[in-house]
């Protein structure tokens, strides 16, 4: 079956440390895309990629990283610069990075900071 | 500025009862989509349906209809004999065409909690 797939589901971290969320998807999309959700709130996009090794900074980069070396794969990496990473992260693909093209999205990974 | 407005935070009502969710969208493009997605509690967005700015014929899948008036700015979605199954966070969403080719944005509105009881 073809979908996008996030690992861990939940993650926990303690201050200071990075961590990295992972995002693979086997639908042979182009265009992939991070976003954070907080409670009550939409979505809002952290980083987008629109080809393999380029990527985008969205509307609330800072404090996080990410990396395009394989079309399958868009990891997210949560540094400690981050002043609070506690949300919930969901990554997703379109077939290309195009106004009409439909974002689907993954399973979503619950980053709680202790 | 694109901006997607949910009004009703959260919605309840019990089975079978008909309920429309609005969202109301603000766009300066004449060329843009619009999109409906549910965040059942596992948490992941299911994809509903997506509407282009030039083609406002209703659409009904199933229980679900959506009514899109561009007088209006509206984008409604109506769920017919609803089912406890349908609880979930909806969410709205607009995309504009011609903003800068591909650093165009997908804005979404903040989700209608709807809560359907037995």
């Amino acid at each position: 079956d073809g979908g996008i797939t996030q690992s861990p589901k939940y993650l926990f971290r303690k201050e200071g440390q990075n961590v990295t969320l992972s995002c693979e998807q086997n639908l042979n999309h182009d265009a992939m895309y991070w976003y954070r959700q907080d409670p009550g709130q939409g979505l809002r996009l952290i980083y987008y990629s629109q080809i393999v090794n380029d990527f985008q900074k969205g509307d609330i980069a800072e404090g996080y990283s990410v990396s395009r070396e394989k079309k399958e794969s868009f990891p997210l990496t949560v540094t400690s610069a981050q002043k609070n990473p506690t949300a919930f992260y969901l990554c997703a693909s379109s077939i290309f990075r195009q106004p009409q093209d439909t974002q689907y999205f993954g399973p979503g990974t619950r980053l709680t900071v202790l | 500025a694109q901006k997607v407005t949910q009004a009703q935070t959260e919605i309840s009502v019990v089975e079978k009862e008909d309920v429309t969710l609005d969202c109301v969208y603000e766009t300066r493009d004449t060329t843009y989509y619009l999109f409906w997605y549910k965040q059942p509690p596992s948490g992941e967005l299911v994809f509903l349906i997506r509407r282009n700015s030039f083609d406002e014929q209703n659409e009904i899948s199933g229980r679900y209809s959506w009514n899109f008036q561009k007088s209006t700015s509206s984008f409604n979605f109506t769920i017919t004999a609803s089912q406890v199954v349908d609880s979930a966070v909806y969410f709205c969403a607009l995309s504009e065409a011609y903003s800068g080719g591909s650093n165009y944005k997908l804005t979404f509105g903040k989700g209608t909690l709807l809560t359907v009881n037995p």
